[in-house]
């Protein structure tokens, strides 16, 4: 069966910390992906990857940093923590083409607050 | 500005009817539509993906595209207090990248 896994469900940080949230897929795709979700403002990409040790910024990338030194891992820093980071984010992943790019396995999801 | 609209609802339908939930996208050239269903708390998972003009179904559910009006549509025949959901519509046009809409929210009343 299909998974993507995201490290942590519930994060409680401070300001300023440096937050890591991993996200692993065992489907060997090529794509990944970052959202957050906000009520009222729907799924915003952050950044995406459609390769290893590739990485493009995507609608809001501002704040954050990845990296994808494996196939199968993609994690989400956030070098200083700041209040208005506090959201769910979302990881995702799909096979690579024009139709097959938008069939997205999503993990559960990871809620951060940042107090 | 590519732009998925959606209407945010709720939208709520009797268990049994048929729920008609509606997308419109800004992008002339977007190629590939889905439909995915997000319960509260829950993430999004795909339920309908279409890529030429016209239906296509799946069980009780129905995509409908129409790229001259830039419309894609999903129905769900035989309503379920179970359909009750989130449902977000994404487009992705000639640069793979995917747009998602903000959601309608859907009510079955029992």
């Amino acid at each position: 069966d299909v998974k993507v896994t995201q490290s942590s469900r519930y994060l409680v940080k401070r300001t300023g910390e440096k937050v890591f949230l991993e996200c692993v897929q065992d489907m060997d795709h090529e794509n990944m992906f970052w959202y957050r979700q906000d009520p009222g403002l729907g799924l915003r990409l952050i950044y995406f990857s459609y390769d290893v040790k590739m990485k493009e910024k995507g609608d809001i990338p501002e704040g954050y940093s990845v990296s994808r030194e494996k196939k199968e891992r993609f994690s989400l820093i956030l070098e200083s923590a700041s209040t208005n980071q506090t959201s769910m984010y979302l990881c995702a992943s799909s096979y690579p083409g024009l139709a097959q790019t938008g069939e997205l396995f999503f993990g559960e999801g990871s809620r951060l607050t940042v107090l | 500005q590519k732009e998925v609209e959606q209407n945010s609802g709720p939208l709520s339908v009797p268990e049994g009817a048929i729920a008609s939930l509606n997308c419109t996208y800004s992008d002339r050239v977007s190629q590939s539509f889905f439909w995915y269903r997000q319960y509260s708390g829950k993430s999004p998972e795909l339920i309908m993906s279409i890529y030429s003009n016209g239906d296509k179904e799946d069980g009780r559910f129905t995509a409908q595209l129409n790229k001259a009006s830039q419309y894609v549509s999903l129905l769900i025949r035989d309503s379920q207090p179970s359909d009750s959901a989130t449902y977000l519509c994404a487009v992705t046009g000639r640069d793979d990248k995917i747009i998602f809409g903000k959601g309608t929210r859907l009510h079955i009343l029992p």
